[in-house]
C-alpha cells in the first residue's frame, strides 16, 4: 500500500509569490491534515480536511488556505509568502476525521525555502 | 490552551544503553497520546495510548500513560545506532485543534 506522497520535495520562493502544494493519502484515507515544522516551533497544526469539508483550523493567518478533492487529494496554497514562511511542510492522513482518535501516517513532506 | 512538554531535548547516549524519554501535556477532553519517531523527513508511528496504566510494546520500544500525573514516557532499551531520531509526542483532544506536538527529544546513540 502507498504511502502519503506530497510534491513537491523542495521550493525555492521569494518574498510575496504564492505556492501550492500538493497531497495524496493513502488509498482509502478520507481525512488529510497539514502541519507546519520549524526549528522554533516544532510542528503546528494548520487545518484539517474530511470529504471535502475542512473540518479544523489552527492559528495561522487566512493568507494558508486549503482544499480537498473528491479522491482526497488536497492542495495547500500559501499567498505572499514572507520569510518566516520558511519551513517543512507536512501532510498527514487518517481513515476517519482526527477526533475520532484515529492514529496520523505523515507524508515526508515539502521543504519550502522563502527567500 | 493545549501544552506538550517534552524533556530531555537533547540526548546523547552509547549503544546498548537505555534511554527514557518523557512528554507531560495540559489538554482539554483528552482522547489520546500519540509517539512519533522522525529521522529524515516523515515522522512515523510508534504508539498510541487512551488508556492509563496500560503498557504498549513493541521491540524494544515500550510506552504508558499516566492520566491522573498527565505524562507518558517511551522507553528504548538496548539501544542501535539506526534509533538515533528525534522522538516527538503529540496529544489529541476533544477540540478543533488538530494534534497539539511537544518539540521533540532529538536522541543521538554513539557507536
Amino acid at each position: 500500500k502507498a504511502g502519503v506522497t506530497q510534491t513537491p520535495r523542495y521550493l525555492i520562493k521569494t518574498r510575496g509569490q504564492q505556492v501550492t502544494l500538493s497531497c495524496s493519502p493513502i488509498s482509502g484515507h478520507r481525512s488529510v491534515s497539514w502541519y507546519q515544522q520549524t526549528p522554533g516551533q516544532g510542528l503546528q497544526f494548520l487545518f484539517e480536511y474530511f470529504s471535502e469539508t475542512q473540518r479544523n483550523k489552527g492559528n495561522f493567518p487566512g493568507r494558508f488556505s486549503g482544499r480537498q478533492f473528491s479522491n482526497s487529494r488536497s492542495e495547500m496554497n500559501v499567498s505572499t509568502l514572507e520569510l518566516g514562511d520558511s519551513a517543512l511542510y507536512l501532510c498527514a492522513s487518517s481513515r476517519t476525521t482526527r477526533q475520532g482518535g484515529e492514529k496520523l501516517f505523515f507524508g515526508s513532506g515539502t521543504q519550502l525555502s522563502v527567500l | 490552551e493545549d501544552k506538550v512538554v517534552q524533556s530531555p531535548l537533547s540526548l546523547v547516549v552509547h549503544e546498548g544503553d537505555t534511554v527514557t524519554l518523557n512528554c507531560s501535556y495540559e489538554v482539554t477532553n483528552f482522547r489520546s497520546l500519540l509517539w512519533y519517531k522522525q529521522e529524515k523527513k516523515a515522522p512515523t508511528f510508534l504508539f498510541m495510548l487512551t488508556s492509563s496504566g496500560i503498557e504498549k510494546k513493541s521491540g524494544r520500544l515500550s510506552s504508558i500513560l499516566d492520566k491522573k500525573e498527565l505524562f507518558s514516557i517511551l522507553n528504548i532499551t538496548a539501544t542501535q545506532t539506526g534509533d538515533s531520531a528525534i522522538y516527538l509526542c503529540a496529544v489529541g483532544g476533544g477540540g478543533a485543534d488538530g494534534l497539539t506536538f511537544g518539540k521533540g527529544t532529538h536522541l543521538i546513540i554513539q557507536p
